[in-house]
């Protein structure tokens, strides 16, 4: 069935680190991609999309790239900042309209 | 502020009781779907609503049930509550319910506590 692996966290970085969270996707047909941001007490809140194949998301300073071949699409950011510490869901939407989200990696930024 | 509104945003309850949880989606958002977040079961979809229709169903129990009124707020219904229904609840907001979908809009939670 359709699912979305994302790596184990906790991540632990110090600010201005480069950071990756790998996602993979497995789904027919061909799925929307999204990863979602949550703070501490927080919902969850969309931060960046992409809806077909190569398509790159981007959004305060977070990248992602839709990559059909290795059915990836791992989150990126160059330099981060204490205030990116939250839980990064990566979450993708069927042909057939359901949304299925990963487990969610924790990432906490040290000054 | 999302604008997906929900209350209570803490509720603590015992075992066998009855909840209510609310919803009011982001204005002009038709579709409202239902989460539950454990620290064991992550993020799991309970139910949806299209324009005070159920719409699909996810992981729900038998004890639990929803409904989206009229003016599109929509309730959750807990009953026979267990130790293992405390969790985050979360309602999100669409615009649609298929075509364009551009990502869900959540709200900030309602954290049940059953003792």
């Amino acid at each position: 069935g359709d699912s979305v692996t994302q790596m184990e966290g906790p991540v632990t970085l110090s600010e201005e680190a480069f950071l990756t969270i790998n996602c993979t996707y497995t789904a027919t047909g061909y799925p929307s991609l999204f990863w979602y941001v949550q703070y501490p007490g927080e919902g969850l809140q969309l931060l960046l999309k992409a809806t077909k194949a190569d398509d790159k998301g981007s959004n305060k300073g977070f990248e992602a790239t839709y990559r059909k071949e290795t059915t990836s699409f791992h989150l990126e950011k160059g330099s981060v900042q204490v205030s990116d510490s939250a839980v990064y869901f990566c979450a993708l939407k069927t042909s057939y309209d359901k949304v299925i989200f990963g487990p969610g990696t924790s990432l906490s930024v040290i000054p | 502020d999302s604008g997906v509104t929900q209350t209570p945003k803490h509720l603590i309850t015992a075992t066998g009781q009855r909840v209510t949880l609310r919803c009011s989606p982001r204005s002009g958002d038709l579709s409202v779907y239902w989460y539950q977040q454990s620290l064991d079961q992550g993020l799991q979809f309970l139910i949806q609503y299209y324009n005070g229709e159920e719409r699909a169903k996810g992981n729900i129990l038998e004890r639990f049930s929803a409904q989206q009124f009229p003016d599109l707020h929509s309730e959750l219904n807990l009953s026979s509550l267990e130790l293992g229904d405390s969790a985050l609840y979360f309602c999100a907001s669409s615009v649609g319910n298929q075509g364009a979908f551009s990502g869900y809009t959540f709200g900030s939670g309602t954290r049940l506590t059953v003792v």
